[in-house]
């Protein structure tokens, strides 16, 4: 089983839709949740920490689900621009390294 | 410019050959990391220093691979006797240590192709 699962996708949803991706972790002892930005043939950055509490940053929603070991990322209001792959990582607690799920691929349509 | 620069950013070479990647993290960032990345999947961890420290490595980190950070800044990753299987592309990121929840910053990376 691999520690950080997504649905590799792709969701395709027209511009103005909300569209939600889920992650499952494995490792309990997982401390740090992140949800990271790939666009097609350039690095990871950074999207947004996920707190325990759940955060919003925009049009973006994270939350996390410690009992479950789930993350979600929702995205309201679809832009054509959103269309990447959206990576879910976490980091394991007393490591600096990060695990990254296979990514969910997105393509937002006119 | 100042984020994570990779060099080169595209490297052919020939099976058997060895290669070097150099990274230069974000000046005030001490902590320095490398992945890999192949199509389809998530950036997989190789190594990471703090300052010149090679603190934690990858079972993915065989004998052929070696990383070094010499005076806590720049790093470079060697790949000895390439085989096919190492075509991917490769990734480094630093973070600042100060940061409690810090995400990292990426530099664009080094695709590498064996032939």
């Amino acid at each position: 089983r691999k520690e950080v699962e997504q649905d590799p996708g792709p969701f395709n949803v027209p511009e103005g839709a909300t569209v939600a991706f889920n992650c499952t972790y494995s490792n309990s002892a997982s401390q740090s949740f992140f949800w990271y930005r790939q666009d097609c043939r350039k690095e990871p950055k950074l999207l947004m920490s996920v707190y325990s509490s759940g955060n919003e940053d925009g049009r973006f929603t994270a939350q996390l689900n410690r009992a479950s070991q789930y993350i979600s990322l929702l995205i309201r209001d679809s832009k054509l621009s959103d269309s990447a792959t959206y990576l879910c990582v976490v980091r394991d607690t007393g490591r600096r390294a990060l695990t990254f799920g296979s990514g969910t691929r997105l393509q937002v349509q006119p | 410019d100042t984020g994570v620069s990779q060099n080169p950013r595209h490297k052919i070479t020939k099976r058997g050959q060895n290669v070097t990647f150099r990274c230069d993290p974000i000046s005030e960032h001490n902590r320095l990391y490398w992945y890999r990345q192949t199509l389809g999947q998530g950036p997989e961890f190789l190594t990471y220093f703090q300052n010149e420290a090679q603190l934690e490595k990858s079972r993915l980190l065989s004998d052929r691979f070696s990383a070094e950070r010499p005076k806590g800044s720049f790093s470079t990753l060697e790949i000895q006797r390439t085989e096919q299987g190492d075509s991917a592309m490769y990734l480094c990121a630093s973070s600042l240590a100060l940061e409690a929840t810090e995400g990292y910053t990426f530099g664009s990376g080094t695709r590498l192709t064996v032939v």
